[in-house]
């Protein structure tokens, strides 16, 4: 059975950093594109971040560009999301996603997420 | 970065009623078009690709349609295990760009 389960969140302050991790199993995972998708409280779902299967190619959302970085160690079959800088507006449940085909940018599977919350 | 616009936002509507449900983009593209659905406290879930190709275990009732910049999702007969949250997604360009949601209750 496919699973992403992550793991890392929590509350901290403003300025600081979190890593989040997602843990993949049931599937090959070094042949899918990954990538993280929030959804801050109440709100909508927004696009994040992606990595190609050989996490050499990553992309990013205008929002966190220069401040997170996703990455991935398939010898682990784990992507991680480092995020630097938190924002009161980073605020938002975190999910892991694997991306359904190398060619198409939709999600087929979604981890149930981890909350990250910053504030003072 | 293409803006995707549901609605309405809200849909209310019987078991056994026709629900459609309207996505617009705000730049024209072919099909590359994903439609999930989100239960409170859980996941999205993928419903629809291609806009209009069903994923693995999504009930018949279920159908999308569409292309260029306006797309539907139809539930064809309403039931109570419906109610949920409805997400349009595209992944004609980068970013990837969501719409706000169509949140569809059972009367």
């Amino acid at each position: 059975e496919m699973q992403l389960l992550e793991s890392g969140g929590g509350l901290v302050q403003p300025g600081k950093s979190l890593r989040l991790s997602c843990a993949a199993s049931g599937f090959s995972f070094n042949n899918y594109a990954m990538g993280w998708v929030r959804q801050a409280p109440g709100k909508g779902l927004e696009w994040v971040s992606a990595v190609t299967g050989s996490g050499t190619g990553t992309d990013y959302a205008d929002s966190v560009k220069g401040r997170f970085t996703i990455s991935r160690d398939n010898s682990k079959n784990t992507l991680y999301l480092q995020m630097n800088s938190l924002r009161v507006e980073d605020t938002a449940v975190y999910f892991c996603v694997k991306r359904r085909a190398a060619a198409a940018g939709d999600f087929d599977y979604w981890g149930q997420g981890t909350l990250v919350t910053i504030s003072s | 970065e293409v803006v995707m616009t549901q609605s309405p936002a809200t849909l209310s509507a019987s078991p056994g009623e026709r629900a459609t449900l309207s996505c617009r983009a705000s730049q024209s593209f072919s099909n590359n078009l994903a439609w999930y659905q989100q239960k409170p406290g859980q996941a999205p879930r993928l419903l629809i690709y291609d806009a209009s190709i069903r994923a693995t275990a999504i009930p018949a009732r279920f159908s999308g349609t569409g292309s260029r910049t306006e797309f539907t999702l139809t539930i064809s007969s309403l039931q109570s295990e419906d109610s949920a949250v409805y997400y349009c997604q595209q992944y004609s360009a980068w970013p990837l760009t969501f719409g706000g949601g169509t949140k569809v209750e059972i009367k």
